[in-house]
């Protein structure tokens, strides 16, 4: 049982080049969440997902892209990478609303140079 | 604004000392609270949740929640150096997500 699986696992991108974070969950969880954690600080919702086909935006969603095909995927989109992007990524699933905390995965740690 | 506070810290301990871990929230209609650990380096791991009033215990670690005082606060017995992380505190409102708390770092030393 593999859990939350991210890739990659470090990435360094360019100024304006994009980038697609993957993440796959192998639980059947309904609830994913995009988060980025910047050295020293908390964990800042990106988008989060109640199920396949919807998607919303958490507190800092400018920049970012998702889409949710499927239960188990939920891709994160970067668009013209800017330096302010620059910080550690973790997905995480949860079979239910706020009932049972939320698993992560190992993270995908990106700099844009 | 719905808020999870947390000191930051760093929070030093000695090795078999009681570690004392506080948070405080700020939604009273807050119904489920998380304790995650995170080494440096590493993603975040769900150590203890607590839904009641009161304590909840295991093994070396105990949740305490005081839904009155808004407060969640987490005991570690016996602390080992392995026990040195950064904790986060979370909770859920009764929405799609939880908020975390910028964690306190916890130090263990022998």
């Amino acid at each position: 049982n593999a859990g939350v699986t991210q890739t990659p696992k470090f990435r360094i991108l360019k100024i304006g080049q994009s980038m697609t974070l993957q993440c796959t969950q192998d639980m059947n969880h309904n609830y994913m969440y995009w988060y980025r954690q910047d050295p020293g600080m908390g964990l800042k919702l990106i988008y989060y997902s109640v199920g396949a086909g919807i998607t919303d935006k958490g507190e800092v969603p400018n920049g970012y892209n998702v889409s949710r095909s499927t239960t188990e995927d939920f891709p994160l989109r970067l668009e013209l990478a800017a330096p302010s992007q620059t910080s550690v990524y973790f997905c995480a699933s949860s079979p239910a609303q706020g009932i049972y905390g939320y698993t992560f995965g190992s993270g995908t740690r990106l700099t844009v140079v | 604004q719905k808020e999870v506070e947390q000191n930051s810290g760093p929070l030093s301990v000695p090795e078999g000392a009681i570690a004392s871990l506080n948070c405080t929230y700020s939604d009273r209609g807050s119904q489920s609270f998380f304790w995650y650990r995170q080494y440096s380096g590493k993603s975040p791991e769900l150590i203890m949740s607590i839904y009641s009033n009161g304590d909840k215990e295991d093994g070396r670690f105990t949740a305490q929640l005081n839904k009155a005082s808004q407060y969640v606060s987490l005991l570690i017995r016996d602390s080992q150096p392995s026990d040195s992380a950064t904790y986060l505190c979370a909770v859920n409102d009764n929405t799609d997500k939880l908020i975390f708390g910028t964690g306190t770092r916890l130090q263990v030393f022998p």
